[in-house]
């Protein structure tokens, strides 16, 4: 049974200063990776999908890389905001079509 | 893109009583999931739709649970009778197809009294 970790659970940084958040699983068959936002009271964001054969993925000032030997992907906020204090959440599907796993989510917090 | 539409926001209830939320997913989309989320945690799949058909509620508590897409396109999740631990946010979500990128709503926040 696949199952994610994101370590740690909360993370507080000033402002500028930038983000790196980590995310393992147990089963390195996945199909490829997906990186969400989640505000308080919302629903997700998706924020970038790195397939099996990637090893990276960038959108803005957001970098996602993955390693599937190693069952680890991390997303890297650069120059981080106040705007971009959320929960971020990693999740997998095992196969195309497959339900996603969650990891438990970063809650970061970033102070003007 | 349109967004994945979700109601109602809350829903406050007391226990053993019933209660539905419902889904529109994106058109278009023939994949719709339902997902609880507990406060903390990430959210858990409930059941998912292909089109009509359901492709897995393998962890849906199907004593209370039910979930129907009649028609292939909105969907009905409801629960009775609730339970104190049933107290989390329900979350929807769709895509064109098993493996592409799942849009989500913003969920229906459910407390039980």
């Amino acid at each position: 049974k696949q199952e994610v970790t994101q370590i740690p659970a909360a993370l507080s940084v000033p402002e500028g200063e930038n983000l790196v958040l980590n995310c393992s699983f147990t089963d390195s068959a996945i199909y490829n990776l997906q990186w969400f936002r989640q505000d308080p009271g919302k629903g997700l964001t998706s924020l970038l999908l790195i397939q099996s054969s990637q090893r990276e993925q960038t959108s803005g000032r957001l970098n996602a890389s993955l390693d599937k030997s190693s069952g680890r992907s991390t997303l890297y906020i650069a120059a981080s905001q106040p705007g971009d204090s959320a929960t971020y959440l990693c999740a997998v599907p095992q196969a195309a079509g497959n339900k996603l796993t969650f990891g438990g989510g970063t809650r970061v917090l970033v102070k003007p | 893109e349109a967004e994945v539409a979700q109601s109602p926001r809350y829903k406050i209830t007391e226990k053993s009583q019933a209660v539905a939320f419902w889904c529109d997913p994106i058109s278009g989309h023939a994949t719709l999931y339902w997902y609880r989320q507990i406060l903390g945690q990430g959210p858990e799949l409930l059941v998912q739709f292909q089109d009509e058909s359901v492709v897995d509620d393998s962890q849906l508590p199907k004593d209370r649970f039910s979930a129907e897409r009649l028609k292939g396109v909105d969907s009905t999740l409801k629960i009775q009778p609730a339970e104190l631990g049933d107290s989390a946010m329900y979350l929807c979500a769709s895509s064109r197809a098993g493996g592409q990128p799942q849009h989500f709503g913003d969920g229906t926040r459910l407390s039980i009294l």
